[in-house]
């Protein structure tokens, strides 16, 4: 079936290191977005990037269609990164499937 | 401009007890869903609509929970009989179409006990 699979599973960082964050898709994609979630939070949207890069502050999301995959990197990573990121796509059905997530710890 | 506005927050049932959950979608969204996310897992889709149609409700466990739209506005999830595998955060989203960003809310975290 339509799968995203996300990796690394978990990620442990000090403060002030880049996190990069991969997620892998089954079929072509025709929306591709990254979420934070922190512990017990709510579901918050960083990026909608199908294909190509794109900028938002410290995050760069970089997504290549032909390869199904994509990238989300965190620059100079703060103890308030800290959390889950949550990569989910649209396989064309307009509904986003997601993935199990990154859980990532920025420690000080 | 509000964002997606669900309630309750939390609610906590008794096994066999009923609840529902409501959601607000964002203004000019015609399309809404329900996620179900256990915890330390990912969203996975329950239902959703376009306007007031229901579009894929195939993951909706049908003899216990239902959901209607039906002024294609706000919508309402309902479990009837709950158990204890239904403990879980339920998120409302809303998107203003095809292919375009998705935007969700706060969730209601219900514990079934």
């Amino acid at each position: 079936g339509q799968q995203v699979q996300q990796s690394p599973a978990s990620l442990v960082l000090q403060e002030g290191e880049n996190a990069e964050l991969q997620c892998n898709f089954s079929s072509t994609a025709t929306q591709l977005q990254w979420f934070y979630q922190s512990p017990g939070g709510s579901l918050v949207s960083l990026l909608s990037n199908p294909s190509g890069t794109k900028h938002t502050g410290r995050l760069t999301s970089t997504t290549v269609t032909k390869e199904r995959r994509s990238s989300l990197h965190i620059s100079s990573s703060q103890t308030t990164d800290s959390g889950t990121y949550l990569c989910a796509i649209d396989y064309n059905q307009g509904k986003l499937i997601f993935g199990q997530g990154t859980k990532l710890s920025i420690k000080p | 401009e509000a964002g997606v506005t669900q309630s309750p927050r939390y609610a906590v049932l008794q096994e066999g007890q009923a609840v529902s959950f409501w959601c607000d979608p964002i203004s000019g969204h015609d399309t809404l869903y329900w996620y179900q996310q256990p915890r330390d897992q990912g969203p996975q889709l329950l239902v959703y609509f376009r306007d007031e149609a229901v579009i894929d409700n195939s993951q909706l466990p049908s003899d216990r929970f239902s959901a209607v739209r039906p002024k294609g506005t706000n919508s309402t999830l309902k479990i009837q009989s709950a158990k204890q595998g239904d403990t879980a955060t339920y998120l409302c989203a809303s998107s203003p179409g095809r292919n375009t960003e998705v935007f969700f809310g706060k969730g209601t975290r219900l514990t079934v006990v």
